[in-house]
């Protein structure tokens, strides 16, 4: 139980172009999802924690009109990466936590190349 | 400040090798403890999460303990598969309830 996926698991696109990530969770409802970022042979970055219905609340430096989320249902939520450029080349993760549990459940990552 | 810090940062053993991971925290009000796996270019995998002082949990070769200070992650016996980075983070009281991570242990485990 609590499986958590991401689509795509890797992608590679021009500078200026947008960038779509969705994460779903399979077999359980989050009202509750987080988008994280990681650097080579660091820990987790949390970007931001969206919940269903309402706006995500972004995390301090991170851009809201660069990273635009939506979490429309209890089973999804997207990451679009607008106007890419390469230093947002990066590995990022999703999370989801299920109704009256604390314990988040990650998603197996993007791995965005911008050239 | 909410602090999360795990020692060592990298740990060499030998399969069968028993050993054990530290996760200090300085949390103000702890909601909880949690242990996750991670292998290179994937996801954080789940373990464990510890709600209280003095609760253990168990799953094959691991187990996690908790104190007010610190938990601890028991390798018993390891196999190589059991390489990779441990990752502890803690979960505050505060209204933002976000995890609070250590950068983690990389753990190598030699056949």
């Amino acid at each position: 139980g609590a499986v958590v996926s991401q689509h795509p698991s890797w992608v590679i696109c021009k500078s200026g172009t947008s960038v779509k990530i969705e994460c779903r969770s399979l077999d359980f409802q989050a009202t509750t999802m987080f988008w994280y970022r990681q650097f080579p042979k660091q820990s987790l970055m949390l970007m931001a924690t969206s919940n269903e219905g309402s706006k995500a609340t972004y995390e301090q430096g991170v851009e809201k009109d660069k990273f635009l989320i939506n979490h429309a249902s209890l089973t999804l939520s997207t990451l679009t990466v607008t106007s890419a450029h390469p230093e947002d080349s990066s590995f990022y993760i999703c999370s989801a936590r299920p109704m009256g549990e604390e314990t988040q459940y990650f998603g197996p990552g993007t791995r965005l190349l911008v050239l | 400040e909410d602090q999360v810090t795990q020692s060592p940062e990298a740990l060499r053993l030998q399969e069968g090798e028993s050993s054990s991971l530290n996760c200090s925290y300085t949390v103000s009000g702890l909601r909880g403890l949690f242990w996750y796996r991670q292998d290179p270019g994937k996801g954080p995998e789940f373990l464990f999460t510890l709600y209280s002082a003095g609760e253990e949990k168990e799953k094959e070769r691991l187990k996690a303990t908790l104190t007010k200070k610190e938990s601890f992650l028991h390798i018993t016996a390891p196999k190589p598969e059991d390489s990779a980075t441990y990752l502890c983070a803690a979960l505050n009281a505060g209204n933002n309830r976000k995890l609070i991570w250590g950068l983690g242990t990389s753990l190598a485990v030699n056949p």
